[in-house]
């Protein structure tokens, strides 16, 4: 059974772009969520899609928008990149709440 | 609000020591308790998890024990290797209400030979 796949692994933007991001779930799960991992503020909840809808949503500013496909393929997006962006985006799927599979993760890096 | 408090570290123990990482948690509810290792450049994995208080959850050697009375889920181990070093993650999350993980600190872990 293959594991949540994220794409692409490594990332470099420059300050004020956008980016995308991409992730996709284990078969069978309609849940995903995103993370961002930081030094400074650790493992911090994005959002979560559950059949196509964000049903769940953390304490980050407009500038990160998800959306959730019928496949139930994930993507986020950051718009108008700052260097405090520069982290480890990881994303989860699960059937349900006892058990998240997290992906290895984007490293996007912000110059 | 929810919330986990970790161990600080980082810790360092000797191959074949016994291992105890703290973990405390706040929540609203009844939680779901998980453990998360990250290896050096990789994702999460989870290690192991309880689902209701006295449950243990247990994986590769580790244990945890759901304990109510003390809101603690500590991890331990009884003879770490090396292989065993990596950072290690308390979360939990509450079902049926929110989603979403919340997780500690973290807590790197070394294994000297």
């Amino acid at each position: 059974k293959a594991g949540v796949t994220q794409t692409p692994r490594y990332l470099i933007k420059t300050r004020g772009q956008q980016v995308t991001l991409s992730c996709s779930p284990i078969s069978g799960h309609r849940s995903v969520s995103w993370y961002q991992q930081t030094p400074g503020q650790g493992l911090q909840f994005l959002f979560e899609y559950f059949s196509e809808t964000q049903r769940n949503k953390g304490n980050f500013p407009g500038r990160f928008s998800g959306r959730q496909f019928s496949n139930s393929r994930s993507e986020m997006n950051v718009s108008t990149l700052e260097l405090g962006d520069s982290a480890l985006y990881l994303c989860a799927s699960s059937q349900d709440s006892y058990g998240y599979t997290f992906g290895s993760g984007t490293r996007l890096t912000v110059v | 609000g929810n919330s986990v408090t970790q161990m600080e570290g980082p810790v360092t123990l000797s191959e074949e020591a016994f291992l105890t990482i703290n973990c405390t948690y706040t929540a609203t509810g009844y939680p779901s308790l998980f453990w998360y290792v990250q290896y050096p450049g990789e994702g999460l994995q989870l290690l192991l998890k309880a689902t209701k208080a006295d449950d243990k959850g247990s994986n590769k050697g580790f244990e945890a024990t759901y304990r109510k009375e003390t809101t603690s889920f500590h991890l331990e181990k009884g003879s770490v290797q090396v292989s065993d070093s990596a950072v290690y993650f308390c979360a939990l999350s509450l079902s049926g209400v929110n989603e979403k993980l919340t997780f500690g600190t973290g807590t790197r872990l070394t294994i000297i030979p």
